[in-house]
């Protein structure tokens, strides 16, 4: 079973508006985290933000936040403002346990489009 | 500068050729990782050196070798590949369980012929 899904493929928004990229997960474990990626064309992946499982609050980040329901197991990226340099996949990623390292398992990810 | 860097970004190799990927990191991390990604696919962990000691091997055949001669550097050996094993191969470094961030570099891009 798939520790992470993303349902859907690609995303279209208009400049300015806003977005929410859908993310869900699995785990049996009590202590994790939850992590978005952004990968431009040119292939690195950029640190969005990051939500431990025992946090309370929904994390934010500027113009990202991540609406985290614990009970549900989701983890949506919201960006608000899009911006045309948004444009790109977005990887939604869980960390598991409490090791001196971090293997993160990935999902498939998301195409953002922002159009003019 | 990036904070991890990868060289070559792209490579073109026959089945028959040995060559390596290199990376570099440049932010005193304790933790490097390879990761192959493949069209459609996720991101799949390869291998995990934590403190210069190789922590995790997921599965990964031979024909791949890693290499982490200290906490800076870490090289992916390749020889004898196939062209499914054409994809993008990224090189990732952390520091501690802290929140676990992963710092990626560029990737190396590898078609084999």
């Amino acid at each position: 079973a798939q520790k992470i899904t993303q349902t859907q493929p690609g995303m279209f928004v208009q400049e300015k508006e806003a977005v929410t990229l859908d993310c869900t997960y699995d785990t049996s474990d009590q202590s994790y985290g939850l992590f978005w990626y952004k990968q431009p064309s040119s292939g690195e992946m950029i640190f969005l933000i990051y939500q431990g499982s025992y946090d309370e609050q929904n994390a934010t980040e500027g113009r990202y936040s991540l609406n985290f329901q614990k009970a549900r197991k989701s983890a949506n990226l919201v960006i608000s403002a899009s911006q045309l340099g948004d444009s790109a996949m977005y990887f939604c990623a869980m960390r598991e346990g409490n090791s001196g390292y971090s293997t993160l398992t990935f999902g498939k990810g998301t195409m953002l489009l922002v159009s003019p | 500068e990036t904070g991890v860097t990868q060289t070559p970004r792209h490579l073109v190799m026959g089945m028959t050729n040995k060559k390596s990927l290199k990376c570099e990191q440049h932010l005193g991390h304790n933790a490097m990782y390879w990761y192959k990604q493949s069209a459609k696919k996720p991101l799949e962990l390869m291998f995990v050196y934590s403190l210069e000691e190789r922590v995790e091997n997921n599965s990964v055949p031979s024909r791949f070798s890693p290499e982490c001669p200290n906490s800076s550097h870490l090289f992916l050996h390749l020889h004898t590949l196939q062209p499914e094993d054409s994809a993008l191969y990224l090189c990732a470094s952390s520091q501690g369980p802290l929140t676990g961030e992963l710092f990626f570099g560029e990737g190396s891009r590898l078609t084999v012929l």
